[in-house]
């Protein structure tokens, strides 16, 4: 079965700090893995997509990196800031299937103060 | 401005009552999807469209309905099938192909009393 797990379930650090979010997954044949942010009562906003022959991608604080051997993904934040308090999905793709979003049940990053 | 626009962003219905939420975007994008959203679970689809006047059934569809008249719109109607109607409904679009971005509307949340 198609399966996508992230961990850790919630985590708080405080502002400034680094931290990093994992994603594990079963998919097959995969596609490509990406990350979204979605704040409380709000759409997902994506930050990464990563094919399979893609190892890391950045965009500002955020780095993605993908292992395809090991199926593994983690979202490394660095110098976190308030405003990165949210959600954070982890989303794998099918090869086969575009329409096939395997959706993790998310992190939930509180950066205090 | 493009994007993809859900409305209302809150709706209250008494059960037993059908109800639509609305779906509009103006990217050009030929598929669209509605997803469902409970607390502490991942995205569950319920249904998607590749292209006008024909959809298909996600992971979740008993008790929802749809039409794709129009590019542009992909309206969901919860109807009084639908066992445990009260859930956040997320939307979103995407360009045909595998490792295409899908953008998000900003989501209905809809309470069933």
């Amino acid at each position: 079965k198609n399966q996508v797990e992230q961990s850790p379930q919630s985590l708080i650090i405080l502002e400034g700090k680094n931290c990093t979010l994992q994603c594990n997954y079963t998919v097959s044949p995969f596609s490509n893995l990406r990350w979204y942010k979605q704040d409380t009562g709000r759409g997902p906003v994506s930050l990464t997509i990563m094919t399979f022959s893609e190892n890391t991608k950045s965009n500002g604080r955020y780095t993605a990196t993908l292992d395809a051997d090991t199926k593994q993904s983690s979202l490394h934040i660095t110098a976190s800031q308030l405003s990165d308090s949210a959600s954070y999905i982890c989303v794998v793709s099918e090869r086969q299937a575009g329409t096939a979003l395997i959706f993790g049940k998310g992190t939930t990053l509180s950066v205090s103060s | 401005d493009g994007g993809i626009t859900q409305s209302p962003k809150y709706l209250f219905r008494k059960e037993g009552q059908n109800v639509t939420l609305s779906c509009e975007q103006n990217l050009n994008h030929d598929a669209m999807y509605w997803y469902r959203q409970d607390p502490g679970q991942g995205l569950r689809l319920i249904y998607y469209s590749q292209i006008v006047n024909d959809f298909q059934k996600g992971d979740i569809a008993e008790g929802y309905s749809v039409s794709r008249e129009k590019k542009e719109s992909f309206p969901l109607t919860v109807t009084s099938a639908q066992k445990n109607p009260t859930a956040f409904y997320l939307c979103a679009s995407s360009m045909q192909g595998t490792n295409t971005e899908a953008f998000f509307g900003q989501g209905t949340r809809l309470t069933v009393v």
